[in-house]
């Protein structure tokens, strides 16, 4: 049984530049959360999606965006990138949280440099 | 506001030396408290779910336990490669998890 897989795992991208990074959830798993992650620090939570729909959304702003697809997969698109997105991008995925809080499983990572 | 501390920030033990990483939380509503461990570079890995207090739960040298206020991962004769980041994550009333800032721990062999 796969877990969560995220492609690509690294990433170089210059000021101003557009970036989609993509996930996979764990076989089951019907929504998918995104997460920031800066050096040294704990992840922040960017937005997550279930029913194909943005379900939450963090403090980040527009240029921040995702798409979640029919076969659960998700995408997180940021645009007009600034040297401050650097960092490690995580995807987990879960069942949707509907009484007690599902147990999120995370994938390796998309580490994203802008230069 | 929802928060999660952990302390202490790091810990350094040597090998076969015992001891507790401590996450306090004031958190409305709590419907899951979360222990994973990080490697760098990579996806922080599951290690436990908690979701009332007094559970308690076990994996090979790690115990982690939970009270109203706080939890509690307990490590016994640690090794070397027990060394990563431990996150304590909390599941709120608002459906969002509240991460804290981890503690370092290094097991000197």
């Amino acid at each position: 049984d796969a877990g969560v897989t995220q492609s690509p795992t690294h990433l170089i991208k210059t000021r101003g530049q557009q970036v989609t990074l993509r996930c996979s959830p764990k076989s089951g798993h019907d929504t998918v959360s995104w997460y920031q992650q800066a050096l040294g620090q704990g992840p922040q939570f960017i937005f997550q999606y279930y029913e194909e729909e943005e379900r939450q959304r963090g403090n980040f702003p527009d240029r921040f965006s995702g798409h979640q697809f029919p076969n659960y997969s998700s995408e997180l698109n940021v645009n007009a990138l600034l040297l401050g997105d650097s960092a490690l991008y995580l995807c987990a995925s879960s069942l949707f949280p509907t009484g007690g809080e599902e147990t999120q499983y995370f994938g390796p990572g998309t580490r994203l440099l802008v230069l | 506001e929802d928060q999660v501390t952990q302390s202490p920030e790091a810990l350094r033990l040597q090998e076969g030396e015992s001891s507790s990483l401590n996450c306090s939380y004031t958190v409305s509503g709590l419907r899951g408290l979360f222990w994973y461990r990080q490697d760098p570079g990579k996806g922080p890995e599951f290690l436990f779910t908690l979701y009332s207090a007094g559970e308690e739960k076990e994996k090979e040298r790690l115990k982690a336990t939970l009270t109203k206020k706080e939890s509690f991962l307990h490590i016994t004769a640690p090794k070397p490669e027990d060394s990563a980041t431990y996150l304590c994550v909390c599941g709120g009333s608002n459906y969002k998890l509240t991460f804290g800032k981890g503690t370092l721990l290094t097991v000197n062999p």
